[in-house]
């Protein structure tokens, strides 16, 4: 049981635009930026977005972050073969227990 | 650039340990800290714990703790993750990744993963 929650798969045709929710609470999500991760099968995850809305150097601004309140969106434009794969949310989690946590993960199918 | 490469991986029998290192490269290892995520086959990410690289504090998964020990060898820019009394659901990918800051809950480079199978 992931301490954040992401829809388990979301498929859409090449070139749409799809969305990957992840919700969490006010001890993570809602006082903490969120990370954004690919995994493509057999490799380790990549990060694609920081704090809420940025992207390092060579993520392709087809990939877009957001944050309100206690959930985070991920949106991908354009979508292509290649971004076929796992996504994960990630933040920090303030509570007594503190750590990072993470989302379950989305299989994203390109049709 | 930056580069994380971890250790092969390893088969061990239950109630034995595992030691899994990663080596860093390309960036002030004492600057920065590592985080070690596994994920167990087919399933998501776990966050195990933290290990600053500049004066070894740590912090630790609570589920793990008395189970798990990190710790840095700054003179090789290694990091080391020890995980004891091993049981079959610990077997999992390991991976190191560098912590942009601790409390960031952004890890920006990972290591390849360590493959750690836990069978009798």
């Amino acid at each position: 049981q992931s301490v954040l929650t992401q829809p388990p798969s979301v498929s859409a045709a090449p070139g749409q635009k799809v969305t990957i929710s992840c919700s969490g609470s006010s001890s993570n999500i809602g006082n903490n930026y969120v990370s954004w991760y690919q995994q493509l099968p057999g490799t380790a995850p990549k990060l694609l977005i920081y704090e809420n809305n940025k992207r390092p150097s060579g993520i392709p601004d087809r990939f877009s972050g957001s944050k309100s309140g206690t959930s985070a969106t991920l949106g991908i434009t354009g979508l292509q073969t290649g971004d076929e794969a796992d996504y994960y949310c990630g933040t920090w989690d303030s509570s007594l227990s503190a750590g990072g946590v993470f989302g379950g993960g989305t299989k994203l199918t390109v049709l | 650039q930056v580069q994380l490469v971890q250790s092969g991986a390893e088969v061990k029998k239950p109630g034995a340990s595992v030691k899994v290192s990663c080596k860093a490269s390309g960036y002030t290892f004492t600057s920065y800290g590592i985080s070690w995520v596994r994920q167990a086959p087919g399933q998501g990410l776990e966050w195990m714990g933290w290990i600053s690289a500049y004066n070894g504090n740590t912090n630790y998964a609570q589920k793990l703790q008395g189970r798990v020990t990190m710790t840095t060898d700054t003179s090789t820019s290694t990091a080391y993750m020890e995980l004891r009394s091993l049981r079959s659901d610990d077997t999992a990918v390991y991976y190191c990744a560098r912590e942009n800051y601790y409390g960031s809950g952004e890890w920006g480079y990972w290591g390849q993963g360590t493959l750690v199978t836990v069978s009798s």
